[in-house]
């Protein structure tokens, strides 16, 4: 079954360090997108990707990075973390480009900067 | 600005109808999505409402009206399994999604 999937799961780390986040999909989907989720806030976009080779910034982009090199893969780096950076962190991924599909998510990775 | 707002908590019965509102200020609209999300877990699918009305779909059905800028998500012979937070998102003219924060839906025996 396809499926998308998130590592690690659970990441503590110290102010400064840089630290990758991956997300690996196995539906084939051309867009795939990077939210954090806060308490009390909606999902918000970091980066997305509409297919190989393309990036964009979304709303909460300072200090995050992604590449995207194949269809599966879209890894997020935090250059340099930061304590305001501690968040769980969503990968989703979705099918055709300028369309409305749903959105499918991974698990999350659940991150602390100390 | 683009704004989505949704009650914070709710509390329901286990067994009765629960509804969900959802209003919304955004960029243009192409269409507004509820998710469901478990604590601890990824958000998933319910349902997507681009016109007027009422989509049914189970015991779940999702109401909107674009001239109001509001859309509710309803839940009827409410389960245990139920409890979670109801997430509802629009897609803006950059075919972008927006969210809402999320409504703690809390079940009682």
């Amino acid at each position: 079954d396809a499926e998308i999937t998130q590592s690690p799961r659970h990441k503590i780390t110290e102010t400064g360090r840089q630290v990758t986040l991956a997300c690996h999909q196995t539906w084939n989907h051309n867009n795939m997108f990077w939210y954090r989720q806060d308490l009390g806030h909606g999902l918000r976009l970091i980066h997305y990707s509409y297919g190989v080779q393309d990036t964009n910034k979304g709303e909460v982009s300072d200090g995050y990075s992604v590449s995207r090199s194949n269809t599966e893969d879209l890894p997020l780096t935090l250059e340099s973390a930061a304590s305001s950076q501690t968040s769980v962190y969503f990968c989703a991924s979705s099918d055709g480009q300028g369309e409305v599909n749903e959105q499918f998510f991974g698990p999350g990775t659940r991150l602390t900067v100390l | 600005g683009q704004n989505i707002d949704q009650p914070t908590e709710m509390t329901a019965t286990e067994g009765a109808i629960v509804q969900i509102n959802c209003t919304y200020q955004t960029s243009g609209f192409n269409g507004l999505f509820w998710y469901q999300q478990h604590a601890g877990e990824a958000p998933t699918f319910l349902s997507y409402n681009v016109l007027d009305g009422l989509e049914e779909k189970g015991r779940f059905s999702s109401f909107l009206s674009r001239s109001k800028g509001y859309s509710y998500l309803l839940l009827k012979e409410l389960q245990m399994k139920d409890s979670a937070s109801y997430l509802c998102a629009v897609m803006d003219s950059n075919y972008q999604l927006i969210w809402g924060a999320g409504t703690k839906l809390i079940i009682k025996p």
